[in-house]
């Protein structure tokens, strides 16, 4: 089954704690991205990396910092949890010159 | 600056109704604008493109410089249409990365 893949898809956790969210996609795109959805479902991107290269970083605190082990995996890891970093965080790919992002489910975080 | 405005968070229409969900953008480049679409528990996913010019699932939109809009239409509005539609923007030109800025969000309910 070809598609983006991230676990969890929802993670529950105290304010402080630090947590992870992992992207897969078989797809054989060379870009991956983060986009932060609120609770108003304004999506926003966060990061995007090409080849496993940083290519977008908007103003996105140095708490969360992703990982791109190769290019078809895109890890988001967050430290020290905050309340406003609850939201639905997804991951998308595609290929670099193109605008069609493919996404995944999402992964619904709540920090308590 | 770079933004997509949806002025509308929720349009409800009975079925069988025309639809217009409005996009106005800010660019000072050339874009390419985007519909995504995320029905009831799936994915967000592309519905078109400007630069395809084609009709998908009975919705059209065209890019209107001088207004800057890219309304979404479908003349008979359909139950199955219910689910959130995002308009998106990316910025080209040389060098350009795949930076979708998304819009607020305008969530369709057809009513039976």
């Amino acid at each position: 089954d070809t598609a983006v893949s991230q676990t969890p898809k929802y993670l529950v956790t105290q304010m402080g704690n630090d947590k992870s969210i992992k992207c897969e996609q078989n797809l054989g795109h060379d870009t991956m991205y983060w986009y932060k959805q609120d609770s108003k479902k304004f999506l926003k991107i966060m990061f995007s990396y090409n080849n496993k290269e940083l290519i977008i970083n908007e103003t996105v605190p140095n708490r969360f910092s992703p990982k791109s082990p190769d290019k078809a995996h895109l890890n988001l890891h967050i430290n020290s949890l905050e309340l406003g970093d609850s939201a639905v965080y997804f991951c998308a790919s595609s290929l670099r010159h193109t605008g069609e992002l493919f996404f995944g489910e999402g992964s619904r975080l709540t920090v308590l | 600056a770079q933004r997509v405005t949806q002025p509308e968070k929720l349009l409800s229409v009975f079925k069988g109704a025309p639809v217009e969900l409005k996009c106005n953008y800010s660019y000072s480049g050339s874009p390419e604008l985007f519909w995504y679409v995320q029905y009831s528990r799936q994915r967000l996913q592309l519905l078109l493109r400007h630069i395809s010019r084609e009709s998908i699932k009975g919705f059209t939109a065209d890019l209107n410089k001088g207004e800057t809009s890219f309304h979404l239409k479908k003349p008979f509005a359909q139950e199955e249409d219910s689910a959130m539609y995002y308009c998106a923007l990316s910025p080209r030109g040389g060098g350009a990365t795949n930076k979708l800025i998304f819009g607020t969000g305008t969530l369709l309910a057809v009513q039976p």
